[in-house]
């Protein structure tokens, strides 16, 4: 069973860098949502792809984007890195619920560190 | 705005007593609440769910309560076993809000043999 990849698992960047982190949905879903988890802290929402468009977003500034390509896998960019975006971003996929829920399965994360 | 509201920080318990973990929302049209395990280093993972539909569900050592007018929900815990030491997180899903999750804080469990 495929399930949800991400890559690179860690990463150190420096501020003002920009990065871009990657997730393949487990097979079978095709739409992918982002999370950033800061330390100690529940996941926070940052937006959702869907048939390649953004679907919904959260409380994120506009340094923080994304893409998803026709296999359903998907970026997230974020620019002008800053101190405050070190986190754990984790990706998580599902099948499009249309008003019915359905679970969301993550993937292990990217560890970005900023100094 | 949205936001989950989670009980107790940390949990402490030896090994075959029972947790009980509480998570208030907000969100009156929040119909999914999930509730993950998540290990050192590790992935969040589903280990139990509830829809606004039902009341309680189980899953062996595992159960979920829902008190929809309260906008309460809980996660119990039977025999506990030191392999149960996680942090778990609450989240409660929007009807009008697709997939976004709302999370909680997190409650760090530990379970004493």
């Amino acid at each position: 069973d495929a399930g949800v990849t991400q890559s690179p698992t860690h990463l150190i960047k420096t501020r003002g860098q920009q990065v871009t982190l990657r997730c393949s949905p487990k097979s079978g879903h095709d739409t992918v949502s982002w999370y950033q988890q800061a330390l100690g802290q529940g996941p926070q929402f940052i937006f959702q792809y869907y048939e390649e468009e953004e679907r919904q977003r959260g409380n994120f500034p506009d340094r923080f984007s994304g893409h998803q390509f026709p296999n359903y896998s998907s970026e997230l960019n974020v620019n002008a890195l800053l101190l405050g975006d070190s986190a754990l971003y984790l990706c998580a996929s599902s099948l499009p619920s249309g008003g019915t829920p359905d679970t969301q399965y993550f993937g292990p994360g990217t560890r970005l560190t900023v100094l | 705005g949205e936001n989950v509201e989670q009980h107790p920080s940390t949990l402490s318990v030896q090994e075959g007593d029972s947790a009980v973990i509480k998570c208030t929302y907000s969100d009156s049209a929040s119909n999914y609440f999930p509730w993950y395990k998540q290990e050192l280093g590790k992935r969040p993972q589903l280990i139990i769910d509830i829809r606004s539909n039902v009341g309680e569900k189980k899953d062996q050592r595992i159960a979920v309560t829902l008190n929809k007018t309260a906008k309460h929900f809980s996660l119990h815990i039977t025999e506990t076993q030191p392999e149960d030491s996680a942090v778990y997180f609450c989240a409660a899903r929007g009807l009008y809000n697709t997939d976004k999750l709302i999370f909680g804080t997190g409650t760090r469990l530990q379970v004493f043999p």
